[in-house]
């Protein structure tokens, strides 16, 4: 079964700093990995999606990583701002089915002016 | 606006009163999906839907059903709620050629069962 992890799971920073925020999941064999955003109250809103053949994408200021091999992939925000505050979630798509999402916990960000 | 939508938004009900929540998307969408978000446990996935007529358990199927009768539509159907059931509820559907795409999220259903 699947499980995916993200640490930290919360980080606090000021405004400007480059971050990365790690999610880790067992089961290699799988068919993508999404970054979402949650704001409080609300639904997910999706940032990336990197595809099992890809190795990054990229959106303005937002990379994802993934590494496939090592069960690993990063988001890295640059110059951090306050409208940056959420909870960011990665989930991967593949294992035993195609249809199965799984979920890491979530980082907590607060970006502090 | 493409959108996914869930109704109702909030529902306070008591325990073995059948009920559904319904999810619809204007996208064109094949896949669709249900969660419960849980503190503590994170989201997890209760059914899916590739396509019209086939869907397949989750992580946490006991105590729901869903049907895809429609390609648009994907309701929630818990037939005797049960209060471990109230928890924050989302619909997502995205394209797939295979395995799922981007994802695309409703606003949530607040689901408490007393």
């Amino acid at each position: 079964k699947q499980e995916v992890t993200q640490i930290p799971a919360a980080l606090s920073v000021p405004e400007g700093e480059n971050l990365v925020l790690n999610c880790s999941f067992t089961d290699s064999a799988i068919y993508n990995l999404q970054w979402f955003r949650q704001d409080p109250g609300k639904g997910l809103t999706s940032l990336l999606l990197i595809q099992s053949s890809q190795r990054e994408q990229t959106s303005g200021r937002l990379n994802a990583s993934l590494d496939k091999s090592s069960g690993r992939s990063t988001l890295y925000i640059a110059a951090s701002q306050p409208g940056d505050s959420a909870t960011y979630l990665c989930a991967s798509a593949g294992g035993t089915s195609y249809g199965k999402l799984t979920f890491g916990q979530g980082t907590i960000l607060t970006v502090h002016p | 606006e493409a959108q996914v939508t869930q109704n109702p938004r909030y529902l306070i009900t008591v325990t073995g009163k059948k009920l559904t929540v319904t999810c619809s998307q204007n996208m064109n969408h094949e896949y669709m999906s249900w969660y419960r978000q849980d503190p503590g446990l994170g989201l997890r996935q209760i059914y899916y839907s590739m396509n019209v007529e086939v869907t397949d358990k989750g992580d946490v199927p006991e105590g729901y059903k869903v049907s895809r009768k429609e390609k648009r539509n994907f309701p929630l159907i818990l037939e005797s709620p049960s209060p471990n059931q109230t928890s924050l509820y989302f619909c997502a559907s995205s394209l797939t050629s295979g395995h799922p795409y981007e994802q695309y999220f409703g606003p949530g259903t607040r689901l408490t069962v007393t």
